[in-house]
């Protein structure tokens, strides 16, 4: 198995454009994270999708954030208009069962 | 929200030393896990032990629940030990983690 892919590995951009970053999780899971990483904050959990439907969103930090997952092999996190605070590693991760969860290789992104 | 505290938070060994990694939480879990964090920024789950003790090669875990903390055991460590060492819990009936800041491990040759 390819295990979990994101893309792009890395983004830079300028603050106001809007950003997407992709997440494809394991094959016949069916949980996805979206976390991100910072030296401030460590690592928090923004969202999470059980067979597709959101069921925490609580830590979305504020409207400019969002997240779909269309179908069980793709989902998305938006930022628009991005922020240089936004700056941070993104990290998706999938789970068929509660106890493992298998993360990506992260997006590094870097808004100037 | 649950308070996941690590310690220490960080920690220098030579190559062939033993070390302990503690997490305490603030409430009841039924959901824990040691996670490794590599220099290259990849996370590799390590265990799952919401209770009990767990060994895998030169790793061990134990987790004491009704006192709410959990130890991460390495022995004889190796360079490639080095990295950082998170630990995340999540209550029942939720898949979410939340994770402590963790133990940033450098082993030395």
């Amino acid at each position: 198995d390819a295990g979990v892919i994101q893309s792009p590995r890395h983004e830079v951009t300028e603050m106001g454009q809007e950003v997407t970053l992709r997440c494809k999780p394991i094959s016949g899971h069916n949980s996805l994270f979206w976390y991100r990483q910072t030296m401030m904050r460590g690592l928090e959990l923004l969202i999470y999708f059980n067979n597709n439907v959101p069921i925490d969103d609580s830590g979305m930090p504020e409207d400019r954030f969002s997240a779909k997952m269309p179908n069980a092999s793709f989902s998305t996190l938006k930022i628009q208009p991005s922020e240089p605070r936004d700056s941070a590693v993104y990290f998706c991760a999938s789970s068929l069962r509660p106890d493992t969860q298998y993360f990506g290789p992260g997006t590094r992104l870097t808004v100037l | 929200g649950i308070q996941v505290e690590q310690s220490p938070p960080d920690l220098i060994l030579q190559e062939g030393a033993n070390s302990t990694l503690r997490c305490n939480f603030s409430d009841s879990v039924n959901n824990l896990q040691w996670f490794h964090q590599n220099p290259w920024g990849q996370l590799i789950n390590l265990f799952y032990i919401p209770s009990g003790t767990k060994q895998n090669g030169r790793l061990s875990a134990t987790t004491v629940a009704t006192e709410r903390y959990s130890l991460l055991y390495i022995s004889s460590s190796q360079t490639t030990d080095s990295g950082v060492y998170f630990c995340a819990v999540g209550r029942a009936g939720r898949r979410a983690l939340t994770f402590g800041s963790g133990t940033r491990l450098q082993v030395q040759p």
